[in-house]
């Protein structure tokens, strides 16, 4: 059981590049989300899907877009990379009550 | 708007003591209130969460946490650690609208020493 799968899992870009994080997940889960983990700061959420078609802002969404391609897939998209995006990316599902599943994280350094 | 905060950034400890790990929210609704812990390079496993009933909560790896209502707190607990709890805790709260947008606190580090 895969649970949630990101990709990639380390990634280095030049400031004003672009790239795409990807999140899949398997447990037929409704609600997919978005964290950065910076230290010393916990997680922030930065996009959130309460179900397949619908997407919204949480508390840090600049400079990110995102796409929730079907209910397995949720993706994350920095247009135009910058130093202060340098973090930890964790993608997260649920369903209902349930607890957060999270992936096992991206580690995106901006140079 | 809700917000978690864990005064500790960092709790070391000797293996086989007690240990407490404080974390204080502040909201306007009523709240679910979760513990996460992180181990190095990996992401969050939830070790125990309080949605109602009793405020006394057991979770995993026996950690256990108590809600109080009156002083806004859910602090985690354990009567002796391992080695092996050395991670990154942290605290988290969600309004029960349905799915769960939640808030997490800064962390707090738990180092086990021998």
């Amino acid at each position: 059981n895969a649970g949630v799968t990101q990709t990639p899992k380390f990634q280095v870009l030049k400031t004003g590049q672009s790239m795409t994080l990807q999140c899949a997940q398997d447990m037929n889960h409704n609600s997919m989300y978005w964290y950065r983990q910076d230290p010393g700061m916990g997680l922030r959420l930065i996009y959130y899907s309460a179900s397949e078609g619908t997407t919204d802002k949480g508390e840090v969404p600049n400079g990110y877009n995102v796409s929730r391609l079907n209910k397995r897939e949720f993706s994350l998209r920095l247009e135009s990379a910058a130093p202060s995006q340098t973090s930890v990316y964790f993608c997260a599902s649920s369903v209902a009550v349930s607890p957060l599943h999270f992936g096992n994280g991206t580690r995106l350094t901006v140079t | 708007a809700q917000s978690v905060t864990q005064l500790d950034s960092q709790v070391p400890v000797f293996e086989e003591a007690p240990v407490e790990l404080r974390c204080n929210y502040s909201s306007s609704v009523s709240v679910y209130l979760f513990w996460y812990v992180q181990y190095p390079n990996q992401g969050l496993q939830l070790l125990l969460k309080y949605l109602s009933g009793s405020t006394l909560v057991k979770g995993i790896n026996g950690f256990e946490a108590e809600f109080n209502k009156s002083q806004t707190s859910f602090h985690l607990r354990k009567p002796s650690v391992h080695i092996s709890d050395t991670a990154e805790y942290f605290c988290a709260v969600s309004d029960p609208t349905g799915f769960q947008k939640l808030v997490f606190g800064t962390g707090t580090r738990l180092l086990v020493s021998p």
